[in-house]
């Protein structure tokens, strides 16, 4: 079983600047979900979707983040524009229903 | 909401046990888990247990979970040098969709 794909592993941005992330979860999982992780701290839920719905993003920055899950498959998260306090992991997790969390190795923002 | 609280540091020596600590505070939580971060690399789960057990034993971990006091503690016996990690507790709540709640981590140091 293939894992959750993230792509890119890394980038580096200016403040302002855009910029997007993509996640590809586990074939059938119809959980995904988008947990941000700032340094020296635990991930925090931004998003969650079930298919191509969104469940739960009280935690969304919504005046800059937003995020899509087109035909309930892939994902895509993008920060504009970024600010230096957005440096963190993002990290992508897909379940399958009362299924564990799996979680993709992340994309390393960081905002100078 | 729910609030996952962990000690920040703990320091032993090679071949001593160690145990990390966790308190939670909704008594709703249905699955703890136990996660693994090492530097650069994403989470890895460890162990996990179901809110209705009390303990859990897998080779050298064991979970032990006091539902009264909502407290969760992982056990590693004969700690190794390549146990030095980061390691996180998290919760899911009930009918919350299968997000999870993190703990900000524990560094784990394993001195030879």
């Amino acid at each position: 079983e293939a894992g959750v794909a993230q792509s890119p592993r890394y980038k580096i941005i200016e403040k302002r600047q855009s910029v997007a992330f993509w996640c590809n979860p586990i074939s059938g999982h119809a959980t995904l979900y988008w947990y941000q992780q700032i340094l020296g701290q635990g991930p925090k839920l931004l998003i969650q979707f079930q298919n191509n719905g969104v469940v739960d993003d009280s935690q969304l920055p919504k005046d800059r983040f937003s995020a899509e899950r087109l035909k309930g498959v892939d994902s895509t998260l993008k920060i504009q524009p970024a600010k230096l306090e957005d440096s963190a992991v993002y990290l992508c997790a897909s379940s399958s229903p009362r299924g564990r969390n799996r979680f993709g190795p992340g994309t390393r923002l960081l905002v100078l | 909401g729910e609030d996952v609280e962990q000690s920040l540091f703990l320091s032993v020596r090679e071949g001593d046990s160690s145990v990390i600590n966790c308190t939670y505070t909704d008594s709703s939580s249905t699955y703890l888990y136990w996660y693994k971060q090492e530097p650069g690399a994403g989470l890895q789960l460890l162990t996990y247990i179901f809110s209705n057990m009390d303990m859990k034993q897998d080779q050298r971990l064991t979970v032990l979970l006091n539902k009264k006091d909502k407290h969760l503690s992982l056990r590693i016996a004969d700690t190794q040098t390549g146990d030095s990690a980061i390691y996180f507790c998290a919760v899911s709540i009930y009918n919350q969709g299968g997000k999870l709640i993190f703990g900000q981590g524990t560094e784990l140091s394993v001195k030879p």
